[in-house]
């Protein structure tokens, strides 16, 4: 595609069940990392893609958060048993190579409300 | 551990006014990367401008120049001529050369008004 797709656009959900965020980086693209942006606050970064294999989860908050990436491509960002406090905005951003991550292309993010 | 600060939550500028963000870093590194993002409302975080360490020269991108102080360590952003297409969110970040995490501020609301 043209840019970075993330999906859905708008997620709400009760506490406690689970959700799937989307992330169709742009083709071509190997480097893929989600952030998480709270209301008022910078991003935080979350984990990191080089392939389908991702070197770096430190920034995974808690073991209800986990991450795939499939034929190097789409990636979801999976919360289980989700909480209030995981309401935030979820960015992802791919570059075309770890040595030029600082050409990040964003997506527009996907708004998590848990109630 | 590096930290990046931006002290101002919000600005608001005439438009066709010059404003400049603020922001400071800490670190110990002597090799890294500067970046400022703006992030309007649609969320989508585009990259402004970007300043390698190395380099004594400011960057420029038509409107935005940035004053990078490195013993101070202190980054700042100018836009000349305020668009009303500028108003946005606007983040500076830190890159070590070792390391592809950019470290993040808090972000400055800009509000250009007409």
């Amino acid at each position: 595609g043209a840019g970075v797709s993330q999906s859905p656009s708008n997620k709400v959900t009760e506490k406690g069940k689970d959700v799937e965020l989307r992330c169709d980086p742009i083709s071509g693209h190997t480097a893929l990392y989600w952030y998480r942006q709270s209301l008022g606050q910078g991003l935080e970064f979350l984990i990191y893609f080089q392939g389908n294999s991702a070197p770096d989860k430190s920034g995974l908050p808690s073991d209800r958060f986990s991450a795939e990436r499939t034929g190097g491509s789409v990636s979801t960002l999976t919360i289980q048993r989700t909480q209030q406090e995981d309401s935030a905005v979820y960015l992802c951003a791919s570059s075309p190579s770890q040595s030029q991550n600082e050409k990040l292309f964003f997506g527009s993010g996907t708004q998590l409300s848990v109630l | 551990a590096q930290t990046v600060t931006q002290s101002q939550p919000e600005m608001s500028v005439q438009e066709a006014e010059t404003v400049t963000l603020s922001c400071t870093y800490d670190t110990s590194e002597s090799n890294y990367y500067l970046f400022w993002y703006k992030q309007p409302p649609s969320r989508q975080m585009i990259l402004v401008i970007r300043q390698e360490a190395y380099k004594q020269q400011n960057a420029t991108e038509n409107r935005f120049s940035v004053n990078f102080q490195k013993a101070a360590k202190s980054f700042s952003l100018k836009i000349s001529d305020s668009q009303l297409g500028d108003t946005a969110m606007y983040f500076c970040a830190f890159r070590m050369d070792s390391n592809y995490q950019l470290i993040w501020g808090a972000g400055t609301k800009l509000i250009i008004k007409p």
